[in-house]
This record gives C-alpha cells, structure tokens and sequence, in this order.
C-alpha cells in the first residue's frame, strides 16, 4: 500500500497569511495526487485534482504542485473560510489512500 | 443540482449485519464509479470501497474485504454497501462519494460528497 503523510499536522495562520502544506507518498505516484477540504461537521470537498488542476469554483488562492513522491498545497492569502482541515489522497493505485490532515487554525 | 443522499446508518451489535445506500440524483449515474468513504470519529479520512460506472469491477480496502460488498442499481440511481461482520472499529460516518470518472485509471478523484450517515457498532 501507498503510505501518504503529511506536513505540519497542524498550523496557526492569520488572515492573509502565506499557507503551504506538504504531502509526501512513499513510493512514486506520479501526479495521481488530489487535495480536500474538511470543516467541522461537513462532508470533504475537493480542491485540487492531479496535482495542481484547479476544480471548477474553486477560488484561485487556492494552488497545487508537485509529481513523483513530493506535493504541495498552497494558499496565497488565507481567508476566514478557509480553516480547515485539509487531506491529500493518491488514485495511483488501490488501496487509495489519505493523508493523515493537516488542520488549519487561528493564531 | 448533483446530489448524493445517505442512508441506512444506526446501531448494530459486532458481528451484526447493515446496508448503506446512497440516492443520487442530477447527473447520469450509470456514467460515472462512485465511491464509499469513511471517517472514524475525531479521525481522518479512509477509502471503503469503488465501483465502476457499469458495476462490473468492484474494489475495496483490506480492512473491509470478505465482509463489505459494494453495488449499484442503476435503475434506482442508487449505490448500496453490504456490512456484513461488523467490528467495533467499523465505526464512523459513511460517505458516498462520486468520482469524475468511469474507471479507475489513476485520473480519479471524489468531486462531489454526501453529508454522510452514521455507523455505530457496539453492544
């Protein structure tokens, strides 16, 4: 299996503030890599899709990179509606599997 | 407007049996795979099972294998999972999940979520 960890497990931020997650797979996965949202209470919704594509509606604060083993999430400048907690997940192979979050808090 | 509504969550007793299902509505439902997805309490995300769009290949995670099964109906725009053997550490929220794709070819993944429904197995 496709072991997914991810970095920090948790951060605080500030409105406006810089943010950068990392997500790292523990064997190549190309750019097979997507990233979720998750508030409290609230089913995940996606964000980015085979690294670095964009969903449709999401907002464009919103960034991806990354292929083989190494990924980033990016978000230019945080918004009040964007603490969160956030997943990576690989579709390079079954079992798919998640990153562990990275929760997004006030600092 | 897609949508994907939950069901069939509760309380079973270990080694008891449930079926989950998922209504969908507001796309073609026999185009696309659909996934079930769960989420222990207070932890994170961790994938059940896939079905392709046709129901013909089916895959699942090890933890789940021998006593999940996963289906679909098109005729009722509705996706089933059969729990069978239920542990104490089945417990969690269920969530279906459709994929942007038919198969699973790597270019997957989970564009649109249900609110999910309640699995609690305990005596």
């Amino acid at each position: 299996d496709i072991q997914m960890t991810q970095s920090p497990s948790s951060l605080s931020a500030s409105v406006g503030d810089r943010v950068t997650i990392t997500c790292r797979a523990s064997q190549s996965i190309r750019n097979y890599l997507n990233w979720y949202q998750q508030k409290p209470g609230k089913a995940p919704e996606a964000l980015i899709y085979t690294a670095s594509s964009l969903k449709s509606g999401v907002p464009s604060r919103f960034s991806g990179s990354g292929s083989g083993t190494d990924f980033t999430l990016t978000i230019s400048s945080l918004q009040p509606e964007d603490f969160a907690t956030y997943y990576c997940q690989q579709t390079y192979s079954t079992p798919i599997t998640f990153g562990p979050g990275t929760k997004v808090d006030f600092k | 407007q897609v949508h994907l509504v939950e069901s069939g969550g509760g309380v079973v007793q270990p080694g008891g049996s449930l079926r989950l299902s998922c209504a969908a509505s507001g796309f073609s439902f026999g185009s696309y795979g659909i996934h079930w997805v769960r989420q222990a309490p207070g932890k994170g995300l961790d994938w059940v099972s896939f079905i392709q769009y046709d129901g013909t290949n089916k895959y699942y995670a090890d933890s789940v294998k021998g006593r999940f099964t996963i289906s679909r109906d098109s005729s009722k725009n509705t996706l089933y999972l059969q729990m069978n053997s239920v542990r104490p550490e089945d417990t969690a929220v269920y969530y279906c999940a459709k994929d942007q794709n038919d198969i699973l070819t790597g270019y997957n993944y989970m564009d649109v979520w249900g609110k999910g429904t309640t699995v609690t197995v305990s005596s």
